[in-house]
């Protein structure tokens, strides 16, 4: 079975600009997360989908949003990129409906804001 | 609210010997509680978890953590560490009465030859 899969896996972008990051979860698996990480703050959750639906939101501002299709792929995109935006961006799928079960990692996309 | 706390931001440890990471947590409710390990450059992997069955929890790759609900503690332990354990290690707990998953800062292990 394949695991989840992230693209592109490097991403170099310039200041205000916006960008969209893609993510597939392992085959069956209805809940996807995203995470970013910094050395900074850590990992840090950004949002959760579910049957297409939002279920949960970490404290990020509203230039990060997601969408998750009807295949349980899913995407997060920032607009207005901002330097403090460079990170390690994970997505994790998981086959129950809430986070209590294990979740599976992709390898992460690296953005890169100039 | 919950939390999680690595105690150590980094372990060094010589190939061979025994490897103790530290983790304690809060929660209102009974937690899951998860160590993930991240290899440089890569996603993170599950090790272990505990979700209210057997305190103590054996993983993947020799490791073994033990829940103490009195000391609100979940350690991960090996016995032997080998040069392929430096990596960055990460205890996780989740609410499952929210879906509230926190992270730890993580605990970076360092393997000397």
């Amino acid at each position: 079975k394949a695991g989840v899969t992230q693209t592109p896996r490097y991403l170099i972008k310039t200041r205000g600009q916006q960008v969209t990051l893609s993510c597939s979860p392992i085959s069956g698996h209805r809940s996807v997360s995203w995470y970013q990480q910094t050395p900074g703050q850590g990992l840090q959750f950004l949002f959760e989908y579910f049957s297409e639906t939002q279920r949960n939101k970490g404290n990020f501002p509203g230039r990060f949003s997601g969408r998750q299709f009807s295949n349980s792929r899913s995407e997060m995109n920032v607009s207005t990129l901002e330097l403090g935006d460079s990170a390690l961006y994970l997505c994790a799928s998981s086959s129950a409906r809430d986070i209590y079960y294990e979740q599976y990692f992709g390898p992460g996309t690296r953005l890169t804001v100039t | 609210a919950q939390s999680v706390t690595q105690l150590d931001s980094h372990v060094s440890v010589s190939e061979g010997t025994p490897v103790l990471l530290r983790c304690n947590y809060s929660s209102s409710y009974s937690p899951s509680l998860f160590w993930y390990v991240q290899h440089p450059n890569k996603g993170l992997q599950l090790l272990l978890k505990y979700t209210s069955a057997a305190t103590l929890v054996k993983g993947i790759n020799g490791f073994e953590a033990e829940f103490k609900k009195s000391e609100t503690s979940f350690h991960l332990t090996k016995p032997s560490a080998h040069m392929s354990d430096a990596a960055e290690y990460f205890c996780v707990v989740s609410d499952r009465n929210n879906n509230d998953m926190r992270f730890g800062a993580g605990t970076r292990l360092t393997v000397k030859p």
